[in-house]
């Protein structure tokens, strides 16, 4: 069946770092790709998505580009900011809409 | 606007007992789904609900669990006989539409439901 792969954490970088967040999937057909966030203490919210090949996302700063070729969904931010500590989840849709996530990196930023 | 509400937000129950958990959609979100996020599995997907219909409950682990949902709005999820790796917290989405989509969906704060 579908699946997300995503990088294991914790990871911890200093403000203003550069962050990547490796995430791959697999499906047999053509899902669309999310990433969300869990800030601490607070619900999943959506943080970008994209619905087709070579798409890019982006909100806040964060980009990922839809690659089907390499079946990834990287996500990205030049310089991470505190505020940026969260769970971060990759996910996919499937045929209902209904979401399959990776199991979440960590991310920690000291300033 | 109201975002989707859950309750209770807590939920502690001797093992063995049933236990119903509510959530309340954003209203007009046609779709609804509920997850369960745990520290052995992550966030693991349950059951889906286009307006009162179920089209896709292959995520319920077992025939203990089973959902409902009525008026095409408030959502039930109940567990019978529970166990304890029912523990975990348990997430509710809406979305405006359903299907291969690329609708957002928006959860709810979760009900953390503990089995002693």
């Amino acid at each position: 069946g579908d699946s997300v792969t995503q990088m294991e954490g914790p990871v911890t970088l200093s403000e203003e770092a550069f962050l990547t967040i490796n995430c791959t999937y697999t499906a047999t057909g053509y899902p669309s790709l999310f990433w969300y966030v869990q800030y601490p203490g607070e619900g999943l919210q959506l943080l970008l998505k994209a619905t087709k090949a070579d798409d890019k996302g982006s909100n806040k700063g964060f980009e990922a580009t839809y690659r089907k070729e390499t079946t990834s969904f990287h996500l990205e931010k030049g310089s991470v900011q505190v505020s940026d500590s969260a769970v971060y989840f990759c996910a996919l849709s499937d045929f209902n809409g209904a979401l399959i996530f990776g199991k979440g990196t960590t991310l920690s930023v000291s300033s | 606007g109201a975002g989707v509400s859950q309750s209770p937000s807590n939920k502690v129950t001797e093992k063995g007992k049933d236990v119903e958990l509510r959530c309340d959609p954003i209203s007009g979100h046609t779709a609804l789904y509920w997850y369960r996020q745990s520290l052995g599995q992550g966030l693991e997907f349950l059951i889906y609900f286009q307006g009162n219909s179920a089209p896709d409950k292959s995520g319920l682990p077992s025939d203990r669990f089973s959902a409902e949902r009525t008026g095409g709005s408030v959502s039930t999820l109940t567990i019978q006989r529970t166990q304890q790796e029912d523990s975990a917290v348990y997430l509710c989405a809406s979305s405006s539409g359903g299907g291969q989509n690329t609708y957002e969906q928006y959860f709810g704060p979760g009900t953390r439901l503990t089995v002693t």
